[in-house]
């Protein structure tokens, strides 16, 4: 497996566009997180979905984040729109809960302008 | 709510001695798993090594061992033996019985040849 697959590696938009980013998790996971890693907050989980159901949202900043899973093997996180303090490293990981690890993506590393 | 806290931010080692990183945890659950990350400076997020809540053994994984004291509620990381590639950030992250998994501020590693 090429495991957890995140796009764009990176990404510079100006304040007020529209962002994607894309995650494709590992076959079989059932679980998939969505993390922001800042300096100044270090590694924040903002949403968790398993079996494709968000399960917990409470760490979305706002209303301008949002995020899917469509299907078990693809995910987006959606930012609309974008504001300069949402630059950071965007992480996507995936696990199968029947086992322990969870498995990290590059990262995608976000620049708003 | 759980929360991981690992209160040393940053930590310098001698090349072949042994460092301990501190983590501890509050959960209500009493099933949940424990793991260790290292993200070097290239920030990929590597899978160190994992510990139950029921397992009576700590894990050890390499020179990696988990000093888990369930009734103190702390899960330290020990590296013996340290190396010039071990110089990263380490993150201690928890997943209760929900499968969400959140992660600790994290504690870098210097280490000094």
């Amino acid at each position: 497996d090429a495991g957890v697959i995140q796009s764009p590696r990176h990404e510079v938009t100006e304040m007020g566009q529209e962002v994607t980013l894309r995650c494709k998790p590992i076959s079989g996971h059932n679980s998939l997180f969505w993390y922001r890693q800042t300096m100044m907050r270090g590694l924040e989980l903002l949403i968790y979905f398993n079996n494709n159901v968000p399960i917990d949202d409470s760490g979305m900043p706002e209303d301008r984040f949002s995020a899917k899973m469509p299907n078990a093997s693809f995910s987006t996180l959606k930012i609309q729109p974008s504001e300069p303090r949402d630059s950071a490293v965007y992480f996507c990981a995936s696990r199968d809960d029947r086992s322990t690890e969870a498995f990290f993506g590059q990262g995608t590393r976000l620049t708003v302008v | 709510a759980q929360k991981i806290t690992q209160t040393q931010p940053g930590m310098f080692v001698q090349e072949k001695e042994a460092v301990t990183l501190d983590c501890t945890y509050d959960t209500s659950d009493q099933s949940y798993g424990l793991f260790w990350y290292k993200q070097p400076s290239s920030g990929e997020m590597i899978f160190l090594i994992y510990q139950g809540s029921y397992d009576e053994q700590n894990a050890t994984e390499g020179r990696y061992s988990l000093n888990f004291q369930k009734a103190r509620k702390s899960a330290n990381l020990v590296i013996s033996a340290s190396q010039l590639g071990d110089s990263a950030m380490y993150f201690c992250a928890m997943s209760p019985s929900d499968y969400k998994l959140s992660f600790g501020a994290g504690t870098t590693v210097t280490v000094r040849a």
